[in-house]
């Protein structure tokens, strides 16, 4: 049973408009949330957080929106680049219980010149 | 930044080997560190949970005696596959957490592992 889903497998964009991609999780006891990106063969790197205290975290290009009571989240790129193009990673956890971290399956974005 | 190290990047072994991951967290103390195992087009699968001073905690399914995690020290936890066959060939990724409030979980750069 999934905990956390990344229903879209992949997501193409054109460069210059908004990238959404969307994560839905089941367990109410996750408070805190995270997108990772990852290049092929490398490991992934964090790109923003949200704390279940917030519905939204900006920092730069990149939103992530949360909406608890639907359990989603979102994150936002705008504007794509093409340097954007990677597997997108949503995870969640529960701060004060922290033995592990959940991944979604990824979303691979491919922004398109 | 906080980096985590990981090494080697690349192996490739024969059937029935042994191979030895490291991880180490190269400017903070690491209580916890995480494997994973990444097969094609999935996700990242955990492997198990290491914590330094004591025996890991593995995933339901993952062979203990078949992936041996060992975290000898704050900034080091190996990742020893034994008797390596085909099957096991893989990306392996470590991470570990840096602590606080946030909880962040700061990533190797995954270990490809080839076994002929």
């Amino acid at each position: 049973d999934q905990q956390v889903k990344q229903n879209s497998p992949s997501l193409s964009v054109q460069e210059g408009r908004i990238s959404i991609l969307n994560c839905d999780y089941t367990n109410s006891m996750f408070d805190y949330f995270l997108w990772y990106k990852k290049y092929p063969a490398e490991g992934p790197t964090f790109l923003i957080s949200i704390s279940s205290i917030k519905d939204k975290n900006e920092d730069g290009r990149f939103t992530v929106f949360l909406n608890k009571s639907a359990k989603h989240l979102s994150l936002h790129i705008v504007p794509s680049q093409p340097g954007d193009s990677a597997v997108y990673f949503c995870a969640a956890s529960q701060q004060t219980s922290y033995d592990k971290v959940i991944f979604g399956p990824g979303t691979s974005l491919s922004v398109i010149p | 930044g906080a980096v985590v190290s990981q090494h080697p990047s690349r192996v490739i072994c024969k059937s029935g080997t042994s191979v030895k991951i490291e991880c180490r967290s190269l400017d903070f103390q690491a209580t916890t560190m995480f494997w994973y195992r990444q097969f094609p087009k999935q996700s990242l699968m955990l492997m198990a949970t290491s914590n330094e001073g004591s025996k890991a905690t593995y995933e339901q399914g993952v062979e203990k005696d078949k992936f041996l995690i060992n975290h000898a020290s704050l900034t080091l936890s190996t990742l020893t596959v034994t008797s390596a066959h085909p099957e096991d060939s893989s990306f392996y990724i470590c991470s570990a957490l840096s602590g606080g409030a946030t909880g962040e979980l700061f990533f190797g750069e995954g270990s490809r592992l080839t076994v002929l």
